[in-house]
């Protein structure tokens, strides 16, 4: 088993769409949890960053954290077609190293 | 502008080359990273740098080899040895929990 699962899609929404992506782990002592947005041939820009469970809104972005079920998720509001990217969740534990999920295609047309 | 500046965008190498790929910050950041990412594949890590000087193997490291001569550099050689070096190589580096990418380069063998 991996120590960070998240279902590559791709996901196919319609504009406006609420879109949900999410990521299940394994390992415990993850404390920090990031999501990165990644546009084709581009580097991933880092979009959320939450160390606690619960909620952490961002504009359309909401990141939850549920430490107990070791479940992350990222909700896209009102999704646009420009939110058309592979979402990448990544998580940190005592070390400096990220661990990365796959990533998730979305797709949002129009 | 603060940033991570990664050379070339792209890189044709020919079989049996070494060659460089270039990595600068100016975000004062005290680790660097070096991930290859493949399709479908997610970011795997090849090395990783905490402090001037030093460095750590990650889960690939084979066929690559790098320095941290200086804060903000940390460049990354792919050597004849590794037998399949196309791929997106993404250069990232982290304060602390977050970590922040490059914009990546392309190599491929020719």
């Amino acid at each position: 088993q991996k120590e960070v699962e998240q279902d590559p899609g791709p996901l196919s929404v319609p504009e406006g769409a609420i879109v949900s992506l999410n990521c299940t782990y394994s390992n415990s002592a993850f404390q920090y949890f990031m999501w990165y947005r990644q546009y084709s041939r581009k580097g991933p820009e880092l979009l959320m960053y939450t160390y606690s469970s619960g909620n952490k809104e961002d504009g359309r972005f909401t990141a939850q954290v549920d430490k107990s079920s070791k479940y992350i998720s990222l909700f896209i509001r009102d999704s646009q077609p420009s939110d058309s990217a592979t979402y990448l969740c990544a998580l940190r534990g005592g070390s400096y190293i990220p661990t990365f999920g796959r990533g998730t295609s979305l797709i949002v047309h129009p | 502008d603060g940033g991570i500046t990664q050379s070339p965008k792209y890189l044709f190498r020919k079989e049996g080359q070494n060659v460089t790929l270039s990595c600068e910050q100016n975000l004062n950041h005290d680790a660097m990273y070096w991930y290859r990412q493949d399709p479908g594949q997610g970011l795997r890590l090849i090395y990783y740098s905490q402090i001037v000087n030093d460095f750590q193997k990650g889960d690939i490291a084979e066929g690559y080899s790098v320095s941290r001569e200086k804060k903000e550099s940390f460049p990354l050689t792919v050597t004849s040895a590794q037998k399949n070096p196309t791929a997106f190589y993404l250069c990232a580096s982290s304060p602390d929990t977050e970590a922040f990418f490059g914009q990546g380069t392309r190599l491929t063998v020719v």
